[in-house]
């Protein structure tokens, strides 16, 4: 079945670096992919997302790819900020189907 | 701006008691799902909705769970008894109904069984 993995965290940057967070997944068809966002004590958050292959999704400085040949969606942000603390998940829509299936999340912890 | 609302927010129980949590979708929207977080298994999916009839609720221990839709604007997750291994977070989320869409979470409702 389709599926998603992501990378690990917890992902640990100081302020203005650099952030990538991989994912890539296994699906039948051709799913919209998306990225969500968690912050402490709060329900996930749409951050961006791409409904076909070459699309890029953006916001908020995050943009991701959807790479069909390398199966696909990496998250990056060129500076990342105190603010951006929080974790993120990976997320397919699954074929012909109402459902999302998600990554098991990663943890970003931004320092000052 | 339109958001999916849970009530309550937060919820301490005694094993044994009935819990009962609230959603209410977007409106328009007319799918609906639960999930449940928990740090050990993380995001899981319990249960789903299209036009108010479940569509799937695989992911929902059958024999103290339900879930059910009484009207466009309400959704319930009843937990009846409780136990401590129920003690997550339990989000709703909506959708617009088509295939690859996004869906919208809400804030959630932790409950804790003491």
């Amino acid at each position: 079945g389709d599926s998603v993995t992501q990378m690990e965290g917890p992902v640990t940057l100081s302020e203005e670096a650099f952030l990538t967070i991989n994912c890539t997944y296994t699906a039948t068809g051709y799913p919209s992919l998306f990225w969500y966002v968690q912050y402490p004590g709060e329900g996930l958050q749409l951050l961006l997302k791409a409904t076909k292959a070459d699309d890029k999704g953006s916001n908020k400085g995050f943009e991701a790819t959807y790479r069909k040949e390398t199966t696909s969606f990496h998250l990056e942000k060129g500076s990342v900020q105190v603010s951006d603390s929080a974790v993120y998940f990976c997320a397919l829509g699954e074929d012909s189907s109402y459902k999302l299936i998600f990554g098991s999340g990663t943890r970003l912890l931004v320092r000052p | 701006d339109a958001r999916v609302t849970q009530t309550p927010r937060d919820k301490v129980t005694e094993m044994g008691q009935e819990v009962t949590m609230r959603c209410q979708p977007i409106l328009g929207h007319n799918t609906v799902f639960w999930y449940r977080q928990t740090m050990m298994q993380g995001l899981e999916l319990l249960a789903y909705f299209r036009n108010r009839a479940p569509l799937d609720d695989s992911g929902m221990p059958k024999d103290r769970f339900s879930a059910e839709m009484p009207d466009a604007t309400l959704a319930t997750l009843k937990i009846q008894p409780s136990e401590p291994r129920d003690s997550a977070v339990y989000f709703c989320a909506s959708g617009p109904g088509q295939f690859y869409n996004e869906q919208f979470f809400g804030p959630g409702t932790r409950l804790t069984v003491l």
